[in-house]
């Protein structure tokens, strides 16, 4: 079963415009990351928040962390083409014992130049 | 340093037949994981390798298996191929420990099954 869940599926926007993703998730968590994924290629690591973290910064990149909402948003500012890509949220379930990094559907981004 | 390497890029077969899939993980990492990226299904988690050893499984039947070798290198095998196993299959690496934090993915092996 997914963990996290991105919202929305799908975004466009145009270049130089803010773009908004959110994750949210069901359990506990020791940390929540950010990976993006260029078309039907592999995932690129964009950041790692920790669960007593609320807020980390990385270029471009804002993400938030609301444990209590369990839940977790991904800015980018200023878009450019170049950010058209899917985006991914995973977490570890807090206690698990045992290695599992589950990842959500993702967000699509269509950035237009 | 090279990154992760997956090969093959691409490997069409056909139902009832095996497939294998080979993965390289950066130099000085000894965790290897294998995931599935079926289409509209995101990132399905298949198999964790460390230090040889089988750590953990998703939920994916037994014809899914596969191995770590002494170099950490590890390869997948799919048996008995079903339609429904066409997807995109990501190897990803991390030094000991998955705990440690990011992972670091190959460019997959894209797989359709006939």
């Amino acid at each position: 079963s997914q963990q996290g869940e991105e919202d929305p599926q799908a975004l466009s926007i145009q270049e130089g415009e803010n773009a908004t993703m959110n994750c949210s998730y069901k359990t506990s968590i020791n940390n929540l990351q950010w990976y993006r994924q260029n078309s039907g290629r592999g995932l690129v690591h964009l950041i790692l928040i920790r669960s007593n973290e609320r807020e980390k910064h990385s270029g471009r990149l804002r993400v938030t962390l609301d444990t209590s909402k369990k839940s977790s948003s991904l800015l980018i500012t200023a878009s450019r083409a170049a950010d058209t890509a899917s985006y991914f949220c995973a977490t570890d379930a807090a206690g698990a014992g045992s290695y599992q990094l589950t990842f959500g559907k993702g967000t699509k981004l269509s950035v237009i130049p | 340093e090279a990154g992760v390497t997956q090969s093959p890029t691409h490997l069409i077969k056909t139902r009832g037949q095996q497939a294998t899939l080979r993965c390289s993980p950066i130099s000085g990492h000894t965790s290897v994981y294998w995931y599935q990226q079926a289409l509209g299904l995101g990132l399905q988690f298949l198999l964790w390798y460390d230090e040889g050893e089988e750590r953990n499984r998703g939920n994916f039947p037994p014809r899914f298996s596969g191995r770590q070798f002494p170099n950490y290198s590890s390869e997948l095998n799919v048996n008995a191929l079903e339609l429904e196993d066409s997807a995109l299959y990501l190897c990803a690496s991390s030094r000991r420990g998955w705990g440690t934090g990011e992972l670091f993915f190959g460019e997959g092996s894209r797989l359709t099954v006939l």
